[in-house]
């Protein structure tokens, strides 16, 4: 039971390049979401999904694309990637009875964009 | 979902209990508190959570006022692997809305 992988763990990008972050689960959850954590700050709500082929904006959604085709994938995407979007992405997920295991997040995507 | 406020950085003897406070003074009745923690580069880790009623696990002690305004998180004896920034978060569970991290705690725990 691997719970949450994200890939890539890190990434060097340079300006107007995209890419695509991929998390996966294998916990059969409905809820997944996509954050990101600048320096020294807590994490920022990007896009999220309750369910397969849904998606929703959450905070801070401007310049990011996402996608939930199959129930377990939830694609972040960059479509032309600025300095301003260099952080720490991670992705969570979450069943219906969040209250037996709260949310599980992956270890994190490390991006750079130079 | 109600807003909190937490200490920056608190520091603890190893060993020793760890007594991390949070501010909810907002909360309302259907509103419960949420525990989580990230230790350095790592995706954060659910801890606890509560409505009403004291809670404990495996991993910590979570003590909520009777008026619900306050409430802390205790980790019994605390190790130097439980250095982390602590969140405390409060909002309507369950419900489709993500969590809100603030900047939490950092606890340090010294030798």
């Amino acid at each position: 039971n691997a719970g949450v992988t994200q890939t890539p763990k890190f990434r060097v990008l340079k300006t107007g390049q995209s890419m695509t972050l991929l998390c996966a689960q294998d916990m059969n959850h409905e809820y997944m979401y996509w954050y990101r954590q600048d320096p020294g700050m807590g994490l920022r709500l990007i896009h999220y999904s309750v369910g397969e082929g849904t998606t929703a904006k959450g905070e801070v959604p401007d310049g990011y694309n996402v996608s939930r085709l199959k129930k377990q994938n939830f694609l972040l995407g960059l479509e032309s990637a600025a300095p301003s979007q260099t952080s720490v992405y991670f992705c969570a997920s979450r069943g219906q009875l969040e209250f037996n295991y709260g949310y599980t997040f992956g270890s994190g995507t490390r991006l750079t964009v130079v | 979902d109600a807003k909190t406020t937490q200490p920056p950085s608190m520091d603890c003897a190893e060993g020793r209990a760890a007594n991390l406070p949070c501010n909810h003074s907002t909360i309302s009745g259907n509103e419960y508190v949420y525990w989580y923690r990230q230790i350095h580069s790592q995706g954060p880790q659910y801890i606890i959570h509560g409505l009403k009623n004291n809670e404990t696990n495996e991993m910590a002690s979570l003590i909520i006022t009777e008026d619900r305004k306050s409430s802390t998180l205790i980790l019994p004896h605390a190790t130097l692997r439980d250095t982390a920034v602590y969140y405390c978060i409060v909002r309507v569970a369950p419900s489709g809305q993500n969590f809100v991290f603030g900047p939490g705690t950092r606890l340090s725990v010294l030798p």
